[in-house]
């Protein structure tokens, strides 16, 4: 079974609005967990590393103002898409790293398609 | 910086047939590799995980290769199958702290029965 859980899974919401991902790592503690975005037909591009109990760090042009990100505990780290606009429809995506498990084992949440309107 | 490519972006071959997909990226100084497997508007499913200093690793039909000097990796699939149709994707680690992946582009893989 899934051992990241992200939610929701789909979001539609209206321009202007913001919108808040919710990823959770199930039977494990994770210090650390990352966020992506995947663009139709693209790679995942690393959007900011998430830390337990400290400030995000962020990748060269992702706006920490607008997608701010907070890891209050050890099993969950929240994306919310501020003021959001149509160009920020994507597929959204966390992953955990479970630094116990044998080769610092990651695990993928299964993803959140945003759709702004 | 890191880059990873994946060649050919696309692959349809008829069941049954063994298939490479190929993965390269630019700075060898990885701590694994991996490989995932994404279905159309889906999460990843991680295949297989390669340490840097193991040279393949093999599940079922999937076996996979490092050349870690060369920095190259190959994902051989054996006797493909319809169910195994998927966006197939590379990604490396360059930290032993766990940092984030870097991801290649994917090949599309399309089996027909």
């Amino acid at each position: 079974g899934a051992v990241v859980s992200q939610h929701p899974s789909r979001v539609i919401c209206k321009s202007g609005t913001s919108v808040k991902i919710e990823c959770r790592s199930l039977d494990f503690q994770a210090t650390t967990m990352f966020w992506y975005r995947q663009f139709p037909k693209q790679s995942l591009m690393l959007m900011a590393t998430s830390n337990e109990g400290s400030k995000a760090t962020y990748e060269q042009g992702v706006e920490k103002d607008k997608f701010l990100i907070n890891h209050a505990s050890l099993t969950l780290s929240t994306l919310t898409v501020t003021s959001a606009h149509p160009e920020d429809s994507s597929f959204y995506i966390c992953s955990a790293r479970n630094h116990l498990a044998a080769g610092n084992t990651i695990y993928f949440g299964e993803g959140s398609w945003l759709t702004v309107v | 910086k890191q880059e990873v490519t994946q060649i050919p972006a696309a692959l349809s071959v008829p069941e049954g047939e063994n298939l490479v997909l190929n993965c390269s990226f630019t700075d060898s100084a990885i701590y694994n590799l991996q490989w995932f497997r994404q279905d159309p508007g889906k999460g990843l499913t991680s295949l297989l995980l390669i340490q840097s200093s193991q040279r393949e690793q093999t599940s079922g039909r999937l076996n996979a290769s490092l050349d870690k000097s060369s920095g190259r990796s190959t994902l051989y699939i054996a006797a493909s199958q319809p169910g195994d149709s998927a966006t197939y994707l590379c990604a490396v680690s360059i930290g032993q702290a766990g940092t984030a992946l870097i991801f290649g582009k994917g090949t599309t893989l399309s089996v027909s029965s």
